[in-house]
């Protein structure tokens, strides 16, 4: 079946600090890759997404390349910022299987401090 | 703002209460989704309906049960309610339901049984 694997949080930073969050998938066929992003007190936003192999999602100055070879979707962003503070999320959805079905993972906790 | 709307933000209920959550989208889309976010677990896909049709009842119990008058609107309606239904539901809305598009989610309805 489907199936996405993120690292475990919390994770704490500093302002201005790299941040990497893994996510490693499972797929029958050839998914669809998306990070979701869920602000305090909200709902879940779209940050990016991917739909082939070598493509890269870029938005808020965060990126994620869908790697084929390692079944990977890994996020990274270059300079963080207090307002980066969130919940993450990988996602998935697998045409082969159940087309509409988002795999999501268990979430990643960021806090970025001052 | 996502252009899904879900009423109430906030939601106490006894556990012999009869309640209903709103959602509603203003994006056109043909699809929407019901999901139950509780801490420390995975987004739990609970229903899809695909103009206005019911697609998926992911063995939901009977307690909660969604209608979907026309593409625009979904209730989910919830009666004699356990302690452990106390959650963020989530709705959420596609263009349609094939694997490329991305989904839209409201800001969610927290709600907690008593």
């Amino acid at each position: 079946g489907n199936s996405v694997t993120q690292m475990e949080g919390p994770v704490t930073l500093s302002e201005e600090a790299f941040l990497t969050i893994n996510c490693t998938y499972t797929a029958t066929g050839y998914p669809s890759l998306f990070w979701y992003v869920q602000y305090p007190g909200e709902g879940l936003q779209l940050l990016l997404k991917a739909t082939k192999a070598d493509d890269k999602g870029s938005n808020k100055g965060f990126e994620a390349t869908y790697r084929k070879e390692t079944t990977s979707f890994h996020l990274e962003k270059g300079s963080v910022q207090v307002s980066d503070s969130a919940v993450y999320f990988c996602a998935l959805s697998d045409p082969l299987s159940n087309d509409y079905k988002l795999s999501f993972g268990a979430g990643t906790t960021v806090t970025v401090r001052a | 703002e996502t252009g899904v709307t879900q009423t109430p933000r906030h939601l106490v209920m006894g556990m012999t209460n009869k309640k209903s959550l709103k959602c509603e989208q203003h994006l056109g889309h043909n699809a929407m989704y019901w999901y139950k976010q509780s801490a420390k677990k995975p987004l739990e896909l609970m229903f899809v309906y695909s103009l206005e049709e019911r697609v998926e009842n992911n063995s939901v119990p009977s307690r909660f049960s969604p209608e979907c008058p026309n593409s625009s609107h979904l209730f989910l309606h919830l009666h004699t309610l356990q302690p452990e239904d106390s959650a963020l539901y989530l709705c959420a809305s596609s263009p349609g339901t094939t694997s490329s598009y991305e989904q839209y989610f409201g800001p969610g309805t927290r709600l907690t049984v008593t």
